[in-house]
Parts: structure tokens; C-alpha cells; sequence
């Protein structure tokens, strides 16, 4: 039982390139979460998602580009990396059915440098 | 929207001690979270408390709504509480779940 994952862990990609950074949960949770998490800023929310094929934009969503086919995956896409991406992201997920509710979960993060 | 504010944003702590972490809210809010945030990065949900108080073992919180504040105390702190400590919070409306807005975080240390 992995519940949530993310890949890759660390990814170094250049300035123009389509990066896609992956989140997988095993909960079955109908929310999920992308956030970025850089210094001083705290962790600020890019989308999320409250259902298969249901995704809103989040705080900082310039840049970025998700999809949600099925309710386990969450893909996060950069469509032309720049160097201000550079970043840790956090996928998170919750569900209205938990105990206590909408509790966030989080994955162990991803790295992205961009050159 | 709603603003964060989480004080102090460094503290160090020596083994043992008791410590009291805030988070300031600029609005009404219905979900409020606790998160901690260990040196390896990974992000830990501590607490769902929107309001009243709650503990697990040497970890406490308290929100007081309509003040627009929470507290997390930590008791006897140990080397292994080192890390970030974020608080987060938003509006849930019916069965939806609104965004969670994170403040900067507290950073604690705790040396042996």
C-alpha cells in the first residue's frame, strides 16, 4: 500500500523543454493537489482537481497544465519549462469521506531544476 | 484573500523544552490544518482543527475561530521535531473543499 506517490524525485531539464511530473494515490481520495514550494513563499497551490475530469486553477497557475482522467493519477505538465519553475512540487490528495475530513496527504516531493 | 501569518518563523529549542508555535488568520475560515515538515522534506498532517483543541502525545493544538488564531504546543521537545511547521487554511462550502492557503512556515530546531 503505497498511498501517494510522486515521480520522478529529482528531474534537471532545460529552459523550452515539456517537462511532466507525475502523482499517484492508492486511496482512492477524489481530491488532489499540486502545490510548488519555494523560499519564502511557503508552498502555494498551482491547481487542483475534485474529480476525474474536474480540475480548477489554484493560486499559481501560469505555465502549468494538468489533466485527471482517472481518479488515482494527477499529472502536472510544464509545456516550456522556464527558470523561475525551478521548484519543489508537492502532490496532495484528501477526501470528503475521511476521518477527520478533507485532511491532505501529501507525496515526498519532486525536484525540478531548470537550466 | 485570506492571509497567513506564523511567528516566530525561526525558533531553537534545546531538548526537552516546551514550545508554542502561532498562526494568524485574516479571515473566517472552516479548515485549518497543521502540517510539519521534517528535514528530508517530507510533509506530515498533524492536526484537522478548525476549531477547539486537540491533542496527540506531546503535540497540542488550539483555534480559536473567532479570534482568527491557532496554537500548536509542543511538550518535552525532542531532536526528532526539528523541521518546518506550517499552518494552512481555507473555506470548505457544502461538500467541496476550497483551497488551502499555507503561511510561511515556523522552522524549528531542536538540539540535543
Amino acid at each position: 500500500d503505497a498511498g501517494i506517490t510522486q515521480s520522478p524525485r529529482y528531474k534537471i531539464t532545460e529552459t523550452g523543454r515539456q517537462v511532466t511530473l507525475m502523482c499517484h494515490q492508492t486511496w482512492s481520495h477524489s481530491y488532489m493537489f499540486w502545490y510548488r514550494q519555494d523560499l519564502g513563499h511557503g508552498l502555494r497551490l498551482i491547481y487542483y482537481s475534485a474529480a476525474a475530469d474536474i480540475t480548477d486553477k489554484g493560486e499559481v497557475p501560469d505555465g502549468y497544465v494538468v489533466s485527471r482522467s482517472k481518479t488515482e493519477n494527477f499529472p502536472l505538465t510544464l509545456e516550456s519549462a522556464t527558470r523561475s519553475q525551478t521548484s519543489v512540487y508537492f502532490c496532495a490528495s484528501s477526501d470528503s469521506l475521511q476521518v477527520p475530513p478533507k485532511t491532505q496527504y501529501f507525496g515526498p516531493g519532486t525536484r525540478l531544476l531548470v537550466l | 484573500g485570506i492571509q497567513v501569518e506564523q511567528s516566530p518563523p525561526d525558533l531553537i529549542l534545546q531538548e526537552g523544552a516546551n514550545s508554542t508555535l502561532r498562526c494568524n488568520f485574516s479571515d473566517s475560515v472552516n479548515n485549518l490544518q497543521w502540517f510539519h515538515q521534517n528535514p528530508w522534506g517530507q510533509l506530515i498532517n498533524l492536526f484537522y482543527i478548525p476549531s477547539g483543541t486537540k491533542q496527540n502525545g506531546r503535540l497540542s493544538a488550539t483555534t480559536v475561530a473567532t479570534e482568527r488564531y491557532s496554537l500548536l504546543y509542543i511538550s518535552s521537545s525532542q531532536t526528532t521535531d526539528s523541521g518546518v511547521y506550517f499552518c494552512a487554511v481555507g473555506m470548505n462550502y457544502g461538500g467541496s473543499q476550497g483551497n488551502l492557503i499555507f503561511g510561511k512556515g515556523t522552522k524549528l530546531s531542536v538540539k540535543p
